[in-house]
């Protein structure tokens, strides 16, 4: 079945890079997604990776996929308090309709405590 | 332009009553899913509603319900509440054709006293 593991808690100091490792199962996954989840709020996509590519990089966030090892990576640099948060993991599952599109498959979250 | 809105954004029920839930998806979104985040499970799927229709469904028990509207916004109804219900419902939407990105509502805390 599918399945997102992640490690539950990473702590950083500021200033340092933060590095959220995830593994996945379904390799006929199209989208691998990141999101953050602040305190009492909602999920904010952060991030996504088309399963074509290997590295993706967006500010100071850099994805890294490693397909046939079904695993993930989010890489923050220059970490900072504000981003003080649980990471999510997600890929979409392509069952439903037009196996086009589907729901996603989240990982337990990893919650990232930045010191200062 | 607004994000997707769920209301309430708090609802406190007592066990074995009814619950509904309600999402309006990001204007051009037609597709919108339910998640249910209670503590220490993570994200679990619920359902998943495209075009007034259901196109998918988690495992949870028939006392999950919803439908979508015409104009794609969306109720989750929990009926015959138990306290394990207590959680964060959490709405995202997506365009029809594709879901690269699934934006996500602030969610209803339900809790069953």
């Amino acid at each position: 079945g599918e399945d997102v593991e992640q490690s539950l808690f990473l702590s950083v100091r500021e200033g340092d890079s933060s590095v959220i490792n995830c593994t996945y199962t379904d390799s006929s996954s199209t989208y691998l997604y990141w999101y953050k989840q602040e305190p009492g709020a909602g999920l904010q996509l952060l991030t996504y990776i088309f399963s074509n590519m290997d590295m993706k990089q967006d500010q100071r966030l850099t994805v890294l996929l490693n397909k046939k090892d079904k695993h993930l990576s989010l890489r923050i640099a220059d970490t900072q308090t504000g981003d003080s948060a649980i990471y999510f993991c997600a890929e979409n599952s392509l069952m439903g309709y037009g196996g086009s599109q589907g729901n996603l498959i989240f990982g337990k979250g990893t919650k990232l405590s930045v010191k200062p | 332009e607004a994000g997707v809105t769920q209301s309430p954004t708090h609802l406190i029920k007592t066990r074995g009553q009814q619950a509904t839930l309600r999402c309006s998806p990001i204007s051009g979104h037609t597709s919108v899913y339910w998640y249910q985040q209670a503590l220490g499970l993570g994200l679990q799927f619920l359902l998943w509603y495209d075009e007034g229709e259901e196109r998918n469904r988690g495992n949870f028990p028939p006392r999950f319900s919803g439908r979508q509207f015409p104009n794609y916004s969306s109720e989750l109804n929990v009926n015959a509440l138990e306290l394990e219900d207590s959680a964060l419902y959490l709405c995202a939407s997506t365009r029809t054709g594709g879901n690269t990105e699934a934006f996500f509502g602030q969610g209803t805390r339900l809790t069953v006293v």
